[in-house]
């Protein structure tokens, strides 16, 4: 149980394009899920705070503008990534929050992006 | 605010030999423990973690963490290791009651040679 995929799990898209990421809870309903953004050899960054049917909540230095985030389901919420650049190439990972137990984050497999 | 200390960025092992991965936290508040394990080019996986009672938790493929308050560590170990452990290991907290937002300590790179 508590299975979270993303989709796509490899995406390579041009300088100037938007990218959309999905992130689903296949076999619960999350109140609450997370993204983090990657770099290689380094520890997860939180980028923002999704709870389905309100606003995501984003950290310091996260570009609200420039990364969309809509959590539309207590099963479904996605990135989008506007406008993306080559610095925006990165492991984009999703987590997701079980409803009924709430201490727990389970991760999706990432999503690498990368912007030529 | 918490935050999380892995003391060993790297920690290469032989096949079959035990290891300790190191993990200290810092919080104003009682903390929710966990240990993920990330694959490469994959997402993180939960190997174990600590809410409350005993303070010593085990995961099903062998690992061990030992959550010591008076010295705010929580240190994973496997008594012996093998090849398919090569991997990503992340320390991280919450605060508890409080709130479920991860902080992740650094990593640490666990290297199984034959």
């Amino acid at each position: 149980g508590a299975v979270v995929s993303q989709h796509p799990s490899r995406v390579i898209c041009k300088s100037g394009t938007s990218v959309k990421i999905e992130c689903r809870s296949l076999d619960f309903q999350a109140t609450t899920m997370f993204w983090y953004r990657q770099f290689p050899k380094q520890s997860l960054m939180l980028m923002a705070t999704s709870n389905e049917g309100s606003k995501a909540t984003y950290e310091q230095g996260v570009e609200k503008d420039k990364f969309l985030i809509n959590h539309a389901s207590l099963t479904l919420s996605t990135l989008t990534v506007t406008s993306a650049h080559p610095e925006d190439s990165s492991f984009y990972i999703c987590s997701a929050i079980y409803r009924v137990t709430t201490d727990t984050q389970y991760f999706g497999p990432g999503t690498r992006l990368t912007v030529l | 605010a918490q935050s999380v200390t892995q003391l060993d960025s790297q920690v290469p092992v032989f096949e079959e030999a035990p290891v300790e991965l190191r993990c200290n936290y810092s919080s104003s508040v009682s903390v929710y423990l966990f240990w993920y394990v990330q694959y490469p080019n994959q997402g993180l996986q939960l190997l174990l973690k600590y809410l409350s009672g005993s303070t010593l938790v085990e995961s099903i493929n062998g690992f061990e963490a030992e959550f010591n308050k008076s010295q705010t560590s929580f240190h994973l170990r496997k008594p012996s290791v093998h090849i398919s452990d090569t991997a990503e290991y992340f320390c991280a907290v919450t605060p508890g009651a409080a709130g479920n937002k991860l902080t992740f300590g650094g990593g640490t790179r666990v290297l199984v040679k034959p």
